[in-house]
Formats: structure tokens, C-alpha cells, sequence
């Protein structure tokens, strides 16, 4: 298996521009979180989808984030203006349905830098 | 709600020495415990799980055992190797409910030659 893939690995943008990330998770898991790392904040859970559905996005930090998963293969999480502070390695991780234990898969991160 | 406690790092050692990194835990019910690691430049990845009371949870060396009565899950490891340096996550899975996982702040584990 792949594991879970994000892209671009590193983002490198200007105060106001628009930023998309992109995630495809492993293949039968129902489960998708996007996540925030910043050394201040630690890891902060951004949104979560369950079958394509947003569950969960009281992390998201204010309107000029979005996330969308329009099928079981693909999420993006947008940023529209994008700012200096949002500047941090985004996560995502997939999770299988039906389990118990619920352990989560990381993929590798995109690193964004705003200036 | 549910809160994941771990020391505060970095914890630096010699290579072969002996770890442990704390983990407290609050949470209703009976949650799923996890250590991830994130090693530099990486995501986290599942490092070992316990999912009841008293199950010890090992993985490449590294063990932690589900305390119901103390509420924690500590990391041990008998002989760390320069390679185990990487942050160490301690996270919980509450049943009952969303399943959504809390996570620690992660404990920097940094092992010299």
C-alpha cells in the first residue's frame, strides 16, 4: 500500500495568495483528519471527514480555511488569504471504519511557508 | 473532556541507556492508548497500542502497559539507540464516542553515540 499521499511536500507563498493542499488516503479507510504542527501550538486537528462527510471542524481556525472531500480518494484543505501565522507543517491522516482501536495514518506533511 | 499529559522534554541520553517518557490520561469511559513517533522531516507513525486495562502494547523494542488505576502509559525502552531519536507522541481514543483521537505535545527524545 502507498500509505497516505500529500502534496505539494513544501509551499512556498506570498502574504494574501490562495493555498491548496491535497490528500489521497489509503484506500478503504473511511476516516480523514487533517491536522496543523507548529512548535507553539503542538498538533492541532484541523477537521475530520467520516465517508466524505465533515464531522468535526470546530479546529478550523477562522473563515479563510476550507477543506472539501469530494470522493473517498481525494481531500483538499484551501486557504484563501493565506497569512504569515498559517505558516506550519499540515497532516493528513486516514483512518480505517469499522475498527475498534482507531489508529490513525500519517502521511508526510506539507510544509507551508507564508511570507 | 478527555486530556493527554506528557513530560516535558527533551530527554537526552546515551546510547544503551535506559527510557522511559511519562503519560497521564483523562478520560470517561475506556479509551484505546497509543504512542506514535514522529521521526525528523516524517508524520507521526504508530509506534504501539493497548486497548484494555493491564494489555502491554510492544513494538521494536519499546513497551507500555495500560494503567486503569494510576490512568497512565508510559514508554519504556531498555536500550535506546541513536536511531530511537525522534518525538514521541502519547495519544488517546475515547469509546463512546466521535472516536476522534487527543494527543500530548509530544516529548523529544534526542540519544547521542
Amino acid at each position: 500500500d502507498a500509505g497516505v499521499i500529500q502534496s505539494p511536500r513544501h509551499e512556498v507563498t506570498e502574504m494574501g495568495q490562495e493555498v491548496t493542499l491535497r490528500c489521497k488516503p489509503i484506500s478503504g479507510h473511511n476516516s480523514l483528519f487533517w491536522y496543523r504542527q507548529t512548535m507553539m501550538r503542538g498538533l492541532e486537528l484541523l477537521i475530520y471527514f467520516n465517508n466524505n462527510v465533515p464531522i468535526d471542524d470546530s479546529g478550523m481556525p477562522e473563515d479563510r480555511f476550507s477543506a472539501k472531500m469530494p470522493n473517498a480518494s481525494f481531500s483538499t484543505l484551501k486557504i484563501q488569504p493565506s497569512e504569515p501565522r498559517d505558516s506550519a507543517v499540515y497532516f493528513c491522516a486516514s483512518s480505517p471504519s469499522g475498527s475498534q482501536i482507531y489508529e490513525q495514518y500519517f502521511g508526510p506533511g506539507t510544509r507551508l511557508t507564508v511570507t | 473532556g478527555d486530556s493527554v499529559t506528557q513530560m516535558e522534554g527533551p530527554v537526552t541520553l546515551s546510547e544503551e541507556a535506559f527510557l522511559t517518557i511519562n503519560c497521564t490520561y483523562t478520560a470517561t469511559g475506556y479509551p484505546s492508548l497509543f504512542w506514535y513517533v514522529q521521526y525528523p522531516g516524517e508524520g507521526l507513525q504508530l509506534l504501539l497500542k493497548a486497548t484494555k486495562a493491564d494489555d502491554k502494547g510492544s513494538n521494536k523494542g519499546f513497551e507500555a502497559t495500560y494503567r486503569k488505576e494510576t490512568t497512565s502509559f508510559h514508554l519504556e525502552k531498555g536500550s535506546v539507540q541513536v536511531s530511537d531519536s525522534a518525538v514521541y507522541f502519547c495519544a488517546l481514543s475515547a469509546s463512546g464516542g466521535s472516536y476522534i483521537p487527543t494527543f500530548g505535545r509530544g516529548t523529544s527524545l534526542i540519544v547521542h553515540p
